[in-house]
């Protein structure tokens, strides 16, 4: 069946911009993670939905970023006034657990940002 | 609080040569482990884990990794390097009673020179 995918692959946008990042997890798949993968700084959470419940902000690094998941299904993560130091690989994963610390993610093949 | 350091953020091996990947992570509950790859351009897939039953681990594409609580280690090996090996892979660690969100390392990019 159908991974999870993602689109765009590449985003450039300018400095000060907003972008929209979108995720389309494994079809009943309940919980879904935003990453953020840095060169060399290995994958940095963003947020966590799990079902209908409120989603685990903790990892978002500023007020500039949010997301927001429809219909328990597709991601939007979206990045407001976009700095230089969001340039970064945007990473989406679904599971089909109920969020248990065993769970395997499956990821998608990411949306490389660039903010000139 | 949970985390993870991979040693060496590059390792080079010839063809046929033995792979290690190491991986130390620290925990206050017991951990759940992972290794990811994660191949050019592409999204990271499972190799193996560990959720507390067997403490020697298999995964795919000829890779094991042993879970040693005294060392806080986890490591991955592979007897037999092949070309196609050549990624990056990332260790992860998520406990029970913890976090049910993995931690992730920085990754160690795997080079298999012929």
């Amino acid at each position: 069946g159908a991974g999870v995918s993602q689109s765009p692959s590449n985003k450039v946008t300018e400095k000060g911009k907003d972008v929209e990042l979108r995720c389309d997890p494994i079809s009943g798949h309940t919980a879904l993670y935003w990453y953020r993968q840095s060169l060399g700084q290995g994958l940095e959470f963003l947020i966590y939905f799990q079902g209908n419940s409120a989603p685990d902000k903790s990892g978002l690094p500023s007020d500039r970023f949010s997301a927001e998941r429809t219909g328990g299904s597709v991601s939007t993560l979206t990045i407001q006034r976009t700095q230089q130091e969001d340039s970064a690989v945007y990473l989406c994963a679904s599971s089909g657990d109920r969020g248990s610390p065993t769970d395997t993610q499956y990821f998608g093949p990411g949306t490389r940002l660039t903010v000139l | 609080a949970q985390s993870v350091t991979q040693l060496g953020s590059h390792v080079s091996v010839s063809e046929g040569a033995l792979v290690l990947l190491r991986c130390n992570y620290s925990s206050s509950v017991p951990p759940y482990l992972f290794w990811y790859v994660q191949y050019p351009n592409q999204g990271l897939q499972l190799l193996l884990k560990y959720t507390s039953a067997a403490t020697l681990v298999k995964g795919i594409n000829g890779f094991e990794a042993e879970f040693k609580k005294s060392e806080t280690s986890f490591h991955l090996t592979k007897p037999s390097a092949h070309m196609s090996d050549a990624a990056e892979y990332f260790c992860a660690v998520s406990s029970a009673g913890g976090s049910y969100i993995p931690t992730f390392g920085r990754g160690t990019s795997l080079i298999v020179h012929p």
